[in-house]
């Protein structure tokens, strides 16, 4: 059982390209989060999903758009990437909205 | 608005007891969640607070007073690989978390 799966575990991205970031759980969880975490600022809601078909916005969602087609799959777009997007970027899973988190391997974005 | 206050450092001896606090003041409260982070790993869920009271599992325990907006990750018998970053985190009654800055815990022999 692999839990949650990220992809790519990182990348080096030129400014104003597009990129998405990848999520799969298998544990057939209703809930999935973006998060990214930067030094001295902590873990930072991107978007959210209680279910799939639906999405809502988190603390810092500006820049970012999510999908949910599916239970397993929550790909994380960046339209256009800029700079302050360097960071490392978190998916996480949870049976239920509200219910103890699980969290994937992470992946490091630089934007250039 | 939503913050949450933890140290941003400890340090402590292998075999000793630490305590790590966390106080907050959130819109909303639905539980508190405490989770280990170690360096370049994803964190790891360790405990949930939704009652006030001790809460113990192993080796750690995690206490929550929600008069006071306080909760406390309590170590025993520290080892190295211990050392890590904990964070404490609110579910603010929206099913979202807001995630303290964390504490980086270092456990020297």
């Amino acid at each position: 059982i692999a839990g949650i799966t990220q992809a790519p575990t990182s990348q080096i991205l030129a400014a104003g390209r597009r990129m998405t970031l990848r999520c799969t759980q298998d544990m057939r969880h209703n809930a999935m989060y973006w998060y990214r975490q930067d030094l001295g600022l902590g873990l930072r809601l991107i978007h959210y999903s209680n279910t799939a078909g639906t999405t809502g916005k988190g603390e810092v969602p500006d820049g970012y758009s999510v999908s949910r087609a599916n239970t397993d799959d929550f790909p994380l777009t960046l339209a256009s990437a800029v700079p302050s997007q360097t960071s490392v970027y978190f998916c996480a899973s949870s049976g239920l909205a509200g219910d103890e988190q699980y969290f994937g391997p992470g992946t490091r974005l630089t934007v250039t | 608005g939503q913050n949450i206050d933890q140290p941003t450092e400890m340090t402590a001896t292998e075999g000793a007891i630490v305590q790590i606090n966390c106080t907050y003041q959130t819109s909303g409260f639905n539980g508190l969640f405490w989770y280990q982070q170690h360096a370049g790993e994803a964190p790891t869920f360790l405990s949930y607070n939704v009652l006030d009271g001790l809460e113990e599992k192993g080796r750690f325990s995690s206490f929550l007073s929600r008069s006071k907006g306080y909760s406390y990750l309590l170590l025993k018998e520290l080892q190295m690989k211990d050392s890590a970053s904990y964070l404490c985190a609110v579910n603010t009654g929206f099913q979202k978390l807001v995630f303290g800055t964390g504490t980086r815990l270092l456990v020297s022999p």
